[in-house]
Parts: C-alpha cells; structure tokens; sequence
C-alpha cells in the first residue's frame, strides 16, 4: 500500500512537500517513483530515485526545483517541491519501481493546485 | 526523447467484442513497453510489462504484443469492467514518457 499526502493549493513560486508512506512490502528493496497526471492529460513521470538513496533521476520539467529523498528507516518517500508553476497542477502519486523501467504499484494520489 | 503515439484516440465498442489498441514509439525501445488500465477517479494500473508479460492477478483476455517501434494491446471479449483509457509505456535511459491514451468507451 501506498499513501500519499501534503497536497494542497499554493500560489506560484510557492513550494509543497508532498510525502508517500509504503507499507506490505520490503521498501528498501525498491527503487521508487513520483509520477503526475495534469486534468484530463496522461501520466508525466517526475523522478525516480534508488533503494538505497544515493541515486536520483529527474524529468526536465522539474530538474532544478523538485527534489526526490527517502527514508528508508520510516518506509518514506519525499518530493519536495519548489519554484512551483501553474503547469505544475496535477495529481502526484508516488509509485513502486519494477526493474527501473516500470511503474508496478501506485497510491491514490495527493493533489496539487498552483493558482494565484 | 521518446514520444509514444497511441491510436485510436477513441474505441467505441459492446461488451464481448475484441479490442485492438496500437502503440507506435518515435525510436525503437526493443521490448520494454507497458500497457497501464486508469478509470475515472483512479491511479493507472499495471497490465502488461515487457510488451507481452501480463502483471500478476491480469485476467488471460488481456494480451500485449510486438517489438522495436510497434505495439498492440488485445482485450480479446470486453467486460464491463474493461471499458477506461489505455496508455502505453516506456523507459530510454533515465526518461520515462507515456502515450497520449486510448479511451475504450461503450458503444
């Protein structure tokens, strides 16, 4: 199970830091990914980062202002969000990494709206 | 980057008929394509995982197939459940993109 939370509504260049709570299977043993979906558009991959941390990967649309952490002691990841746009409304959900390369479990999702 | 280009954009069909829905990729990616089932108010789901291995508890009606730059996803008799927008998948290098989606609605 995956359940995020800290969305909310927050005027441009605000930030949010939105969080994924992973419970039912081994976290450290997974690489994990936030994922977004704008209103009535398809699915935008934001970032992935490794089981262990140390390696992160970001789309260009959020490079330099989204930051992916995790803890791995509190079954946690993060995405903290920064220098946040109109275009960067969406659903955020995080999602659970199969072989790097696929997204094989994913929560619900926390909603993010950008509106002055 | 990849781009993902799904067709059609919208299927309309009964229940018990026979689905065919294509994803074509700008460059090859091989095999490594997914098919995500999303219904309304809900997060994707995964189907279909390396073009043509079906994701645990994913009924056999579901079936995916082809390679290099040419996709297909098959639901071989729609159920009522089935009906909900398709995309297709993948990975190049650390860039992950998604199709623009396929809408399989009731006729």
């Amino acid at each position: 199970q995956l359940v995020e939370s800290g969305g909310g509504v927050v005027q441009p260049g605000g930030s949010l830091r939105l969080s994924c709570v992973v419970s039912g299977f081994d976290f450290t043993n997974y690489a994990m990914h936030w994922v977004r979906q704008a209103p009535g558009k398809g699915p935008e991959w934001v970032a992935i980062i490794s089981k262990d941390g140390r390696s992160k990967h970001y789309a260009d649309s959020v490079k330099g202002r989204f930051t992916i952490s995790r803890d791995n002691s509190k079954n946690t990841v993060t995405l903290q969000t920064n220098s946040l746009r109109v275009e960067d409304t969406a659903m955020y959900f995080c999602a659970k990494d199969q072989g790097t390369t696929y997204f094989q479990t994913w929560g619900q999702g926390t909603l993010v709206a950008v509106s002055s | 980057e990849v781009v993902l280009t799904q067709s059609p954009a919208t299927l309309s069909l009964s229940p018990g008929e026979r689905a065919t829905l294509s994803c074509r990729a700008s460059q090859s990616v091989d095999y490594y394509l997914a098919w995500y089932q999303q219904k309304p108010g809900q997060a994707p789901r995964l189907l279909i995982y390396d073009a043509s291995n079906r994701a645990p508890g994913i009924p056999a009606r579901f079936s995916g197939s082809g390679s290099e730059t040419d996709f297909t996803l098959t639901i071989s008799s729609l159920e009522p459940e089935d009906f909900a927008v398709y995309y297709c998948q993948q990975r190049t290098d650390w860039l992950y993109t998604f199709g623009q989606g396929t809408n399989v609605e009731i006729k």
